[in-house]
């Protein structure tokens, strides 16, 4: 089975604090992802990587960064949290190719005061 | 804009066959149809995908009509675990886009005992 864990189920953080959220995978996958899942906006894709090193900015990079140092581990940072960004972070991973076959981990619930 | 139509929820039985239909009517040659499912406050997960013939795997199985303009995903003996919300995505298999997975509304499934 695909295992991808996330580093926190719950975080709350003070605005303009630097925030990690970290994703492990451990099944080689070359992908992976994050998105943010809002009520009413469905997922909505921020970053994603295919390979190590390498990222590409999803619909949403703005107030994000990522970084890819090892294959099974893919980081995302918010520089200076907001509240807008109060939200499901969820990270996924898929094999070669983008595919839509993607496995997610369990999520992470940011909250931001 | 939406490329799929499932209604916003359904009741099955525990035990009895859940039928979810899902209609892509505007699906073009190259894209296939994905299903997804969402438990209350844990991470998407990948159920099953098809282009054009009938799939089945160990969870579902995908039943795809011979136009492609509509599909069902069947979960032959229902569970109580089985209460979510299932997504029908359509999308290529493979794309190298940062448009992602866009799960829309999704049919919300309650399995009843």
């Amino acid at each position: 089975d695909v295992k991808v864990t996330q580093s926190s189920r719950y975080l709350v953080k003070r605005t303009g604090e630097k925030v990690f959220l970290e994703c492990v995978q451990d099944m080689d996958h070359e992908n992976m992802f994050w998105y943010r899942q809002d009520p009413g906006l469905g997922l909505r894709l921020i970053y994603f990587s295919y390979d190590v090193k390498m990222k590409e900015k999803g619909d949403i990079p703005e107030g994000y960064s990522v970084s890819r140092e090892k294959k099974e581990r893919f980081s995302l940072i918010l520089e200076s949290a907001s509240t807008n960004q109060t939200s499901m972070y969820l990270c996924a991973s898929s094999p070669g190719g983008l595919s839509g076959e993607q496995y997610f981990g369990p999520g992470t619930r940011l909250t931001v005061t | 804009d939406a490329k799929t139509t499932q209604p916003p929820s359904m009741d099955c039985a525990e035990g009895r066959a859940a039928n979810l239909p899902c209609n892509h009517s505007t699906i073009s040659g190259n894209e296939y149809v994905y299903w997804y499912r969402q438990i209350h406050s844990q991470g998407p997960q990948y159920i099953i995908h098809g282009l054009k013939n009938n799939e089945t795997n160990e969870m579902a199985s995908l039943i795809i009509t011979e136009d492609r303009k509509s599909s069902t995903l069947i979960l032959p003996h229902a569970t109580l675990r089985d209460t979510a919300v299932y997504y029908c995505i359509v999308r290529p298999h493979l794309t190298t886009g940062a448009n992602n997975l866009f799960f829309g509304t999704g049919t919300r499934l309650t399995v009843i005992p």
